[in-house]
C-alpha cells in the first residue's frame, strides 16, 4: 500500500550504542522530515530533506545525523544515544510543503527508549 | 522565525462544541492546517484553510481564519468521546519549505 513507514515501531537501546531509525514513503513525495515529539515540547523538528543528497538541519540536530540517497528512504541515526533522547520520532513526507492543501503525510512513530 | 501557539489543553461534555484556538505570527503564510493525533499514532490532516479564506466548514469542523489578528481557530461541533485526541495548528512558510507546528492542545471529552 502507498504510504509512509517508520521501523522498528519500538526500540530500547543502551547509552553509547548507535541506532537508525528508518523511513520509506511510496508517494515519491520530493520532502522528508523527521521530529521528534516529547511530553510539554510538541513536535521539534530534527533534520529535513528536500529531495535527494539534499538535507538541512531543524530545531534540535545535534546528536542525529541524516542521509537520503533515494527519494524514498530517509534514515535517522543516532550516533552515541544518550537518555536525552528518549522520546518518540515521527517521519513525515510533503510534496509541495508551503504550495499546497495536502500537508504532510506522518508515519505512525517509532518510540525509542535509551537506558 | 515562524512561532505558532494554542493552549494545552481543553476539557468538554460530549455533545457541547469544541473551540480550539491558535496564533501565528508569519503573515504571509499561505495555507494553514489542522492535523488530530489520537493516542499512539501520527498525526493526520483534518482540515486546511487557504488565506485569502475566512471560514472553511467540513460536516461538523469549521475553520475559522483571522488574518489581521492571525488567528486561527477549529469548532468542532456536538463534540463525541472518539474526538478525544490532540489537535495541531500548522502553518506553512513558503520561504523555508516547511511548515511550523503549534505544541499541540489535548482534547477530553467527557461522558
Amino acid at each position: 500500500d502507498a504510504g509512509i513507514t517508520q521501523s522498528p515501531r519500538y526500540k530500547i537501546t543502551e547509552t553509547g550504542r548507535q541506532v537508525t531509525l528508518m523511513c520509506h514513503q511510496t508517494w515519491s513525495h520530493s520532502y522528508m522530515f523527521w521530529y521528534r515529539q516529547d511530553l510539554g515540547h510538541g513536535l521539534r523538528l530534527i533534520y529535513y530533506s528536500a529531495a535527494a543528497d539534499i538535507t538541512d538541519k531543524g530545531e534540535v540536530p545535534d546528536g542525529y545525523v541524516v542521509s537520503r540517497s533515494k527519494t524514498e528512504n530517509f534514515p535517522l541515526t543516532l550516533e552515541s544515544a544518550t537518555r536525552s533522547q528518549t522520546s518518540v520520532y515521527f517521519c513525515a513526507s510533503s510534496d509541495r510543503p508551503g504550495q499546497g492543501a495536502d500537508g504532510y503525510t506522518f508515519g505512525s512513530g517509532t518510540r525509542l527508549t535509551v537506558v | 522565525g515562524e512561532d505558532v501557539e494554542q493552549s494545552l489543553f481543553l476539557s468538554v461534555r460530549e455533545g457541547d462544541s469544541s473551540v480550539i484556538n491558535c496564533t501565528y505570527t508569519d503573515s504571509s503564510s499561505t495555507y494553514l492546517y489542522w492535523y488530530k493525533q489520537e493516542p499512539g499514532a501520527g498525526l493526520q490532516l483534518l482540515t486546511y484553510i487557504f488565506s485569502n479564506m475566512d471560514m472553511k466548514q467540513d460536516q461538523r469542523l469549521t475553520v475559522l481564519l483571522n488574518k489581521k489578528d492571525k488567528h486561527l481557530s477549529l469548532r468542532i461541533a456536538d463534540t463525541q468521546t472518539g474526538d478525544s485526541a490532540i489537535y495541531f495548528c500548522a502553518v506553512d512558510n513558503t520561504n523555508a519549505g516547511k511548515s511550523t507546528f503549534g505544541d499541540g492542545t489535548t482534547l477530553t471529552v467527557k461522558p
